[in-house]
């Protein structure tokens, strides 16, 4: 079983707050990812980090930021959330640039 | 066109019965190919990994790649309805490792 942590697992907020979505793992990856998944859609890669104070932008484009100052947290942050920010959100990390992905089991966030 | 193509289903067979799921692909680079399962309200897991061209086994189920056609499988022999699930294929090229993925296809497994 996967050691990697994502909260909260669902949440609806109003138009215009700030949230932070947080994920941890105790595995000790230097490289963590956060991915958007939307019903019948693709997983989508908006942000990834190889390690401590590394952060990059993925292929989607997005509104969020992150931030890994520790190994083991890397938290995303959308400064001011509209519903079209409404999606799964997954965290994952991994030990080797191709190789297993290990997922949380996501955060759930609906804005209305 | 997408990257990767996959049919979403759902498809649905009795217990017991041999899956076959499927996904096409127009990179070429692409050498990295994997296949996750995602149970409902969870993160997907991996399920099989493999490298390049060829056959790999792992218990009930066997993923193919067939570079030649840019087309993978993932069979799963007497089917149970744990597996239940939407399974994702994803792949990447050597140059870049960015995954890139299916929209998944929904299976479901009757009693």
């Amino acid at each position: 079983e996967a050691d990697i942590y994502q909260t909260p697992r669902y949440l609806v907020i109003g138009t215009g707050k700030k949230i932070t979505l947080e994920c941890s793992q105790t595995m000790g990856h230097d490289k963590m990812y956060w991915y958007q998944q939307d019903p019948g859609m693709e997983l989508h890669l908006i942000h990834y980090s190889y390690g401590v104070n590394s952060t990059e932008k993925g292929d989607l484009s997005s509104e969020s930021t992150v931030s890994r100052i520790r190994t083991e947290h890397f938290p995303l942050t959308l400064e001011s959330a509209r519903p079209s920010h409404t999606s799964q959100y997954l965290c994952a990390s991994s030990e080797q640039d191709v190789g297993e992905l290990f997922f949380g089991e996501g955060s759930r966030l609906t804005v209305l | 066109q997408k990257e990767v193509e996959q049919d979403p289903g759902p498809l649905s067979v009795p217990e017991g019965a041999i899956v076959s799921l499927n996904c096409t692909y127009s990179n070429s680079a692409f050498q990295y190919f994997m296949w996750y399962r995602q149970y409902s309200r969870k993160g997907p897991e991996l399920l099989m990994y493999t490298y390049s061209s060829g056959n790999k086994e792992d218990g009930r189920f066997t993923a193919q790649v067939d570079k030649s056609s840019k087309y993978i499988s993932l069979f799963i022999r007497d089917s149970q309805p744990s597996d239940s699930a939407t399974y994702l294929c994803a792949m990447s090229a050597e140059s870049n490792y960015q995954l890139i993925w299916g929209a998944g296809t929904k299976l479901i497994i009757k009693p």
